[in-house]
């Protein structure tokens, strides 16, 4: 079965720049989430998107952004990154975003590590 | 607020042994989702189970078993005779039913199985 795909797997970038990190939901799938996991750390919810539009917001900086396009796949925009950004950024896609089991099963994708240098 | 708590850290058990990893959490929701998710090394976060808050029924999955209290807010997890390859950071989450629909996980338990 198709899963979510996120691209690239690993990314190194240095102070300052920018990071573009992609997620491919599983198909069908209308909601994406993307989670940040420092090391050591839990995974911290940053945003979700239902249906191209943003529907939760959590712990994410004002330096990144991020949106859903039409074939709903997603783009979390990484800019002037810090040290403190290096982490694991999980996208997790779900069939719908409110009621219980099926919709709105979170499955996870292989994660992307950002190390900023 | 959503809040789960796992206090064990690390847990290290020597191979076959039975282990059980605590989770408590807490919310206003009437009805809400927990989950464990299993990380290992490579660092993939796998699903291992959901269980919905109006379901108190326990669950057993081979060497697997949950214990699900609502009582005491707890949903604890068990590995009967644990092998190496269980070796893994074991995360407890939960999703409310109103408002975001994110997971909120603990900040995880490292199990180690020595061979």
């Amino acid at each position: 079965a198709a899963g979510v795909i996120q691209s690239p797997r690993h990314l190194i970038k240095e102070k300052r720049e920018t990071a573009t990190l992609k997620c491919y939901p599983i198909p069908r799938h209308d909601t994406v989430y993307w989670y940040q996991q420092g090391p050591g750390q839990d995974p911290q919810f940053l945003i979700s998107f239902y249906e191209k539009m943003q529907s939760d917001k959590g712990s994410i900086p004002d330096r990144f952004s991020a949106q859903q396009f039409s074939d709903y796949h997603s783009e979390l925009n990484m800019s002037s990154l810090e040290l403190g950004d290096s982490a694991l950024y999980f996208c997790a896609s779900s069939l719908g975003r409110g009621g219980g089991a099926p919709y709105n099963e979170q499955f996870f994708g292989p994660g992307t590590r950002l190390t900023v240098l | 607020a959503q809040k789960v708590t796992q206090a064990q850290t690390e847990i290290s058990v020597v191979e076959k042994e039975d282990v059980t990893l605590d989770c408590v959490y807490e919310t206003r929701d009437t009805t809400y989702y927990l989950f464990w998710y299993k990380q290992p090394p490579s660092g993939e976060l796998v699903f291992l189970i959901r269980r919905n808050s109006f379901d108190e029924q326990n669950e057993i999955s081979g060497r697997y078993s949950w214990n699900f209290q609502k009582s005491t807010s707890s949903f604890n997890f068990t590995i009967t005779a644990s092998q190496v390859v269980d070796s893994a950071v074991y995360f407890c989450a939960l999703r409310g039913s109103g408002g975001a629909n994110n997971l909120f996980f603990g900040t995880g338990t490292r199990l180690t199985v020595i061979p």
